[in-house]
């Protein structure tokens, strides 16, 4: 299995919402990552978690927080966002959390913040 | 320094013809040069990377030239086919630093 995986596909959420994005592979692969895609822009890293350790934290503000509960899974709680938080947000792993690491990634979650 | 200049912004070409993605970059530290392909509505999908050890690689219909002195790097995609429409990353990175990205190519393939 060489996917990775993300639920749900698209979310719309007000300001005063909780919500979270799963992300989920099978691959064995013990980094994983969060990046965060604007229309027509390169995806940004928000977060990278190592062995289910969060090693990189890109200066992402405390409304978006990442969980690792273990290998396979990582989820981002969302609450309290702002409009401009509207993007795809994409999931990512690899093997180990240096770049030369093929990533794959995620089909992403659309997420719209009214 | 730690950018990546990409051009062009937008590129359509003729089918069977060949499709040039440009990059440049300053940071000498930069090891690891891939490239993603990204069709809409999906994950971008690693297509090619190279090490600046070598100055061209090829994997079926597309090649990464690169030059190390001038430093930027190409992806060429010959016999371009409809199917190989999508936006295109160029990305850099040294180490275990965060991969840094171009700013994109949207391709179009004409029948």
């Amino acid at each position: 299995d060489t996917e990775v995986t993300q639920t749900p596909k698209h979310l719309v959420m007000g300001m005063t919402n909780k919500k979270s994005l799963k992300c989920e592979q099978h691959m064995g692969h013990r980094a994983m990552y969060w990046y965060k895609q604007k229309a027509k822009k390169p995806p940004e890293l928000m977060f990278v978690y190592s062995y289910e350790k969060l090693s990189i934290n890109e200066s992402v503000p405390s409304r978006f927080s990442p969980e690792c509960p273990n290998s396979s899974l990582l989820n981002l709680h969302l609450h309290a966002l702002q409009p401009e938080d509207s993007a795809l947000y994409l999931c990512a792993s690899s093997q180990g959390s240096y770049t030369y690491n093929e990533q794959f990634f995620g089909p992403g979650t659309r997420l719209t913040v009214l | 320094q730690q950018q990546v200049k990409q051009s062009p912004q937008s590129l359509i070409v003729q089918k069977g013809g060949i499709s040039i993605i440009n990059c440049a970059y300053e940071n000498t530290a930069f090891d690891y040069f891939p490239w993603y392909q990204q069709f809409p509505g999906k994950g971008p999908a690693l297509l090619i990377a190279i090490r600046p050890d070598v100055s061209e690689k090829k994997e079926g219909r597309f090649t990464i030239s690169f030059n190390k002195s001038a430093k930027q790097f190409s992806l060429h995609i010959m016999d371009s086919q409809p199917g190989d429409s999508a936006t295109y990353f160029c990305a850099a990175s040294f180490g275990n630093e965060k991969l840094t990205f171009g700013t994109g190519t949207r391709l179009t393939i004409i029948p």
